[in-house]
């Protein structure tokens, strides 16, 4: 149980478009989802935390104008990448948890490479 | 932030040693957990142990806790090539929100 989807898995895109990442909880209704992003080699940040039918709230130093990201259900959360440049090419990871289940664990998604030219 | 300084940044062992990585955090938190990421996955979560713990067992893994000096241990035992990951630790600072502040990561090599 508690498996973690992400769409598209890699996405390689020109400079200027806009790419949308899927991220959704499959047998277990995330309250919560995390959105990180990680370098080569380097560790997790986290971008924002979205609950379900609210706005997200962004980390510092993330432009939410450029990030943009909606949880409009309670097994689906997605993010935005907006006119995208090289510097957002990354891995891109969500996480899920859920305030049903006694539990602090988030589970995580397989991450999403966006390659942008 | 990164608030998780993990020590080393890379381990090479053999196959049936033991291997032990450190994570020191900077902030009180609710819990620690432990997570691995094979190279372009995402991440398995390990353990988690919380702040009123000082230890807990999982398996071949070993985790301690000392909330005085902010630091955390994973124990490996008898590590197995497949073990060769990412190993990251992070930290739960809110218990409200469950953001997850991450270390920087050891990168584990189990040779055969």
């Amino acid at each position: 149980g508690a498996v973690v989807s992400q769409h598209p898995s890699r996405v390689i895109c020109k400079s200027g478009t806009s790419v949308k990442i899927e991220c959704r909880s499959l047998d277990f209704q995330a309250t919560t989802m995390f959105w990180y992003r990680q370098f080569p080699k380097k560790s997790l940040m986290l971008m924002a935390t979205s609950n379900e039918g609210s706005k997200a709230t962004y980390e510092q130093g993330v432009e939410k104008d450029k990030f943009l990201i909606n949880h409009a259900s309670l097994t689906l959360s997605t993010l935005t990448v907006t006119s995208a440049h090289p510097e957002d090419s990354s891995f891109y990871i969500c996480s899920a948890k859920t305030a049903y289940l006694s539990t602090d664990t988030q589970y995580f998604g397989p991450g999403t490479r966006l390659t942008v030219l | 932030s990164q608030q998780g300084e993990e020590d080393p940044q890379a381990l090479s062992i053999q196959e049936g040693e033991n291997a032990t990585m450190n994570c020191s955090y900077k902030t009180s938190i609710n819990n620690l957990q432990w997570y691995r990421q094979n190279s372009g996955r995402g991440l398995v979560h390990l353990i988690l142990i919380r702040s009123n713990e000082r230890e807990k067992h999982s398996g071949r893994l070993r985790v301690t806790l000392d909330t005085s000096k902010k630091s955390s241990s994973l124990l490996i035992t008898a590590s197995r090539a497949a073990d060769t990951a990412s190993y990251f630790c992070a930290t739960d600072a809110s218990s409200n929100t469950g953001k997850l502040i991450f270390g920087q990561g050891t990168t584990l090599q189990v040779k055969p």
